[in-house]
């Protein structure tokens, strides 16, 4: 499983409150990044991070911010959940090595936006 | 921009049946190109890397780079292959992943 947490692992929450959902790593890889998952739409890349305070936005990226203080920790933020947020998100990390271009990835979380 | 298309988004076979998902994808550059499995609320595996040129469970997957093709295949399926298939598209600098909309396999018994 290449290291990788994630928590809370599920979360109902209101629409219009802040969430933070954390992805833990333990394998020091320089790449992190966050997806969200909905049917018929695959994965979907929300933000990304090549290093401590290094980030860049993804395909849909309106509406959450991401922060990296740590090489272990990535977190992201939905700054005032929305029930188009309901969905279940993914972060992974890129393998190390010289050519190595896949991802892993951690257990997912299950967001709920009431 | 890179993109890539799996057309069905089920298939459903008999076990022993051959199988095969299929994988399209645009790119100018040079594709690195990933098949990635997704048991019943697990997390994804990566299954199969073109570049590798392995078979996993019996899976193999070959790049045509004149039809712009990854299509995955089994000769005989199996029960436990039942799963969400996904098949991805790596950019040059090897940072970013886009993912196609996935397949439901069902295999029945």
């Amino acid at each position: 499983d290449a290291g990788i947490t994630q928590s809370p692992r599920h979360k109902v929450t209101e629409t219009g409150t802040p969430v933070t959902l954390r992805c833990h790593q333990t394998e020091n890889h320089r790449y992190m990044y966050w997806y969200r998952q909905d049917p018929g739409h695959g994965l979907r890349l929300i933000h990304y991070s090549y290093g401590v305070k290094d980030t860049d936005k993804g395909e849909v990226s309106d509406g959450y911010s991401v922060s990296r203080s740590k090489t272990e920790d990535f977190l992201l933020t939905l700054e005032s959940a929305t029930s188009s947020q309901t969905s279940v998100y993914f972060c992974a990390i890129r393998g190390s090595g010289l050519g190595t271009y896949e991802q892993y990835f951690g257990p997912g979380t299950r967001l709920t936006v009431t | 921009a890179q993109r890539v298309t799996q057309p069905e988004k089920l298939l459903s076979v008999f076990k022993g049946a051959p199988v095969e998902l299929k994988c399209n994808y645009s790119y100018s550059g040079s594709p690195e190109l990933f098949w990635y499995v997704q048991y019943s609320r697990q997390r994804l595996q990566l299954l199969l890397r073109h570049i590798s040129r392995e078979s996993i469970k019996g899976f193999t997957a070959d790049l045509n780079k004149g039809e712009t093709s990854f299509h995955l295949k089994k000769p005989f399926a199996q029960e436990e292959d039942s799963a969400m298939y996904y098949c991805a598209l790596s950019n040059n600098a090897g940072n970013m992943l886009t993912f196609g909309g996935g397949t439901r396999l069902m295999v029945k018994p």
